[in-house]
C-alpha cells in the first residue's frame, strides 16, 4: 500500500526567505509523486510532478522539489515566498498504470509580512 | 479552454437523504476520479471511471455509486447520508487511462444536517 506522510501541518515563514515543505513517501512500486496547492474555497492545482525523468523537478510558481530515493522524500522548495503563497499544500503518490493519489494531510502555508 | 466544472458549488440536505453531484471534466479529458475531502484532511480516492466503467475504487462502502457519460461526464451518487458523509467533494480528469496529471475542479460542499 502507498502513503504519505507530510511533517508538519503548520508552517510559517516571513515574506521573502526559504519555503520547505516536506514529504515523505511509501510505495512498494516507483511512484509518481506530486505536489499540489489548495486556495481557500477552491479545488487543488497541480505545481509538479515526478514521473522519474529527473529528480530535480522545476513547477510553477518559482516551486521545485527534489526527488531522493534513499530518503523515500519529495520536499517542496522555493527560495523566496511571496505572500501569495499562503495556501494549503499537499503531496500525494500515484503508482504506474493506477491513477488513484493517494495524499498527505496537508501542510498550510502561512506567510509574515 | 474550460476547466474542470462541477455542480453544485453547495448542498445541504438531511441524514438518509440521497444527493447526486455533477462533474464536467477539462475539454479533451475521458477519465474522471472523484475524492472526498473532509475537513482540515487530504482528499480520499472514491472512485475512477474511464470508458463509462469504474475501473478502481477506494474504502467507501456501496452507498456511494457513480457513472460516467458517453460526453465523459460523470455523476455522484450517495444514498442514505450520515453525518459524516458533510465534506467537499472534488472531481479530477485526466487524459487517458495512465498517470497524466489530474485536474481538479472547485469542489461540492455537502453538509449534512
Amino acid at each position: 500500500a502507498q502513503s504519505v506522510t507530510q511533517l508538519g501541518s503548520h508552517v510559517s515563514v516571513s515574506e521573502g526567505a526559504l519555503v520547505l515543505l516536506r514529504c515523505n513517501y511509501s510505495s512498494s512500486v516507483p511512484p509518481y509523486l506530486f505536489w499540489y496547492v489548495q486556495y481557500p474555497n477552491q479545488g487543488l492545482q497541480l505545481l509538479l510532478k515526478y514521473t522519474s525523468a529527473a529528480t530535480l523537478v522545476k513547477g510553477i510558481n518559482g516551486f521545485e522539489a527534489e526527488f531522493k530515493k534513499s530518503e523515500t522524500s519529495f520536499h517542496l522548495t522555493k527560495p523566496s515566498a511571496h505572500m501569495s503563497d499562503a495556501a494549503e499544500y499537499f503531496c500525494a503518490v500515484g503508482s504506474q498504470g493506477a491513477q488513484k493519489l493517494v495524499f498527505g494531510q496537508g501542510t498550510r502555508l502561512t506567510i509574515n509580512p | 479552454d474550460a476547466g474542470v466544472t462541477q455542480s453544485p458549488t453547495h448542498l445541504i440536505k438531511t441524514r438518509g437523504q440521497q444527493v447526486t453531484l455533477r462533474c464536467s471534466p477539462k475539454s479533451g479529458h475521458d477519465t474522471v476520479s472523484w475524492y472526498q475531502q473532509a475537513l482540515g484532511q487530504g482528499p480520499q480516492f472514491i472512485f475512477q471511471y474511464y470508458e463509462e466503467e469504474e475501473r478502481q475504487r477506494g474504502n467507501f462502502p456501496d452507498r456511494f455509486s457513480g457513472h460516467q457519460f458517453p460526453n465523459y461526464s460523470s455523476e455522484l451518487n450517495v444514498n442514505a447520508l450520515l453525518l459524516g458523509d458533510s465534506a467537499l467533494y472534488l472531481c479530477a480528469s485526466s487524459q487517458g487511462y495512465s498517470n497524466q496529471p489530474q485536474h481538479f475542479g472547485d469542489g461540492t460542499r455537502l453538509s449534512i444536517l
